[in-house]
Parts: structure tokens; C-alpha cells; sequence
């Protein structure tokens, strides 16, 4: 099966830029989710949607960040204005039928570098 | 508030020595618990993870880990590493049905030929 897509993998942009990123999840995955790992840290969960409803935003920092996950499959990221903090890897996974045991798939993941 | 902690940032070994990757979480409640293995150039996989029953689990590539309630620990042991094991190991938790799953900073492995 095919896995998690993600684009792009890299981007470069100066801080007070906007930036998207985009998610497919693996077909038929209903829960997704977005995580920003850091250099030298592990990742951290921003969002969690289960089809196209959120399950947890509590730490996404909703003053630049959003997140939507339209007819509930893929996804997309946004942040507006970037910080010389979001500097990260942008990590999207998802996971079938109940959450809590399955494993979740991650995609390459997006490399942002901001100036 | 809930953490992960993993013991080694950076751990070097040759080839056929035992690798043994510590993981300790603070939640004293019920707890699903994983550990993932992000190889170069590669996506994060689940290597094994562990729910309930047997507290010893075995996962791919001849890992095992050892849940011990009391100690809040979930280590990661392979008895004989090869080249190829050479990747980044993160231990991760998850404490609610949702499945939210927060990790450790990760273990930096590198075996030599």
C-alpha cells in the first residue's frame, strides 16, 4: 500500500513569511496527525483529526498556526506569520480503526528552514 | 506534567555487542507504550510496542523490550547489533484513547563495522 505523503519536503523562508504544508494520509485512515520535531528532540504533536473533525489542538499555537482536513483524507498545515522557532521538521502520520493500539505511519516529513 | 525521558543521547558500539536503550515515562496511570526506530534517509516505523499481557515483547529485526510497571520503564535490548541498526530510536507513550503519543528526545545509534 502506498504510504504517507507529504510536500515538500524542504522549504527555506524568511521569518514573517506564510508557509503551507500538505498531508495525504494512507487510504482509508480515518485518525491524522500533525507533529514539529525540532533538532534534537522527539516529535510533538500539534493536531489530531479523526476524519475531518479535531480531536486535540492543545498544543498547536493557534495565534500562527491552522490546520484543516477538508472531506475528511488529506491535510494541510499553515503557518502565518513564521517565527525563527518554527524552524523544524513537520511530521504528518495516520492510523486506522482505534487509535489508542495501532500504529501510526509517518510520512518523509517537511523540512522548514526560516531565515 | 506527563514525560518521557530516554537515558543516552548518543550511544556508539561495534557490530555483535548487546545494545540495551533506556525509556522512562511519568504517568501513574494506564499507559500504551512503543518504541519507533527512524533509519537514515527513512520514515519513523514502529519497531514494537507494548499494550498488556507478557511485559516482554519482541518486535522486528530481533528487538525485544521489557515493560516493568514499578520501575515506569519500558528498555529497549538487542543482544547482538549489526551495522545496519545504526538509526535514531525513539521511545514514545500513549495515555489516552486517542492515541496521542508523546515521545522521547531519541537515542542516537551508531554501530561500527
Amino acid at each position: 500500500e502506498a504510504g504517507v505523503a507529504q510536500s515538500p519536503r524542504y522549504k527555506i523562508i524568511e521569518k514573517r513569511q506564510s508557509v503551507a504544508f500538505w498531508c495525504n494520509p494512507i487510504s482509508g485512515h480515518a485518525t491524522l496527525y500533525w507533529y514539529q520535531q525540532i533538532l534534537g528532540q522527539g516529535p510533538k504533536l500539534l493536531i489530531q483529526f479523526q476524519n475531518n473533525g479535531v480531536v486535540d489542538d492543545s498544543q498547536l499555537p493557534k495565534d500562527r498556526f491552522s490546520a484543516e482536513r477538508l472531506k475528511g483524507v488529506d491535510s494541510t498545515l499553515k503557518i502565518q506569520p513564521a517565527k525563527l522557532e518554527d524552524s523544524a521538521v513537520y511530521l504528518c502520520a495516520s492510523s486506522d480503526r482505534d487509535p489508542s493500539y495501532n500504529e501510526q505511519f509517518f510520512g518523509p516529513g517537511t523540512r522548514l528552514t526560516v531565515l | 506534567a506527563q514525560s518521557v525521558s530516554q537515558h543516552n543521547h548518543h550511544v556508539i558500539l561495534s557490530e555483535a555487542a548487546s545494545l540495551e536503550l533506556g525509556c522512562n515515562y511519568s504517568y501513574g496511570g494506564t499507559v500504551n507504550l512503543f518504541w519507533y526506530v527512524q533509519y537514515p534517509g527513512q520514515h519513523l516505523q514502529l519497531l514494537l510496542k507494548y499494550f498488556s499481557g507478557d511485559p516482554l515483547v519482541k518486535g522486528i529485526k530481533g528487538f525485544e523490550a521489557e515493560f516493568i510497571k514499578s520501575k515506569f520503564s519500558f528498555n529497549l535490548r538487542k543482544p547482538s547489533v549489526q551495522w545496519s541498526d545504526t538509526a535514531e530510536y525513539f521511545c514514545a507513550v500513549t495515555t489516552d484513547s486517542w492515541g496521542k503519543l508523546q515521545f522521547g528526545a531519541g537515542t542516537q545509534v551508531v554501530v561500527t563495522p
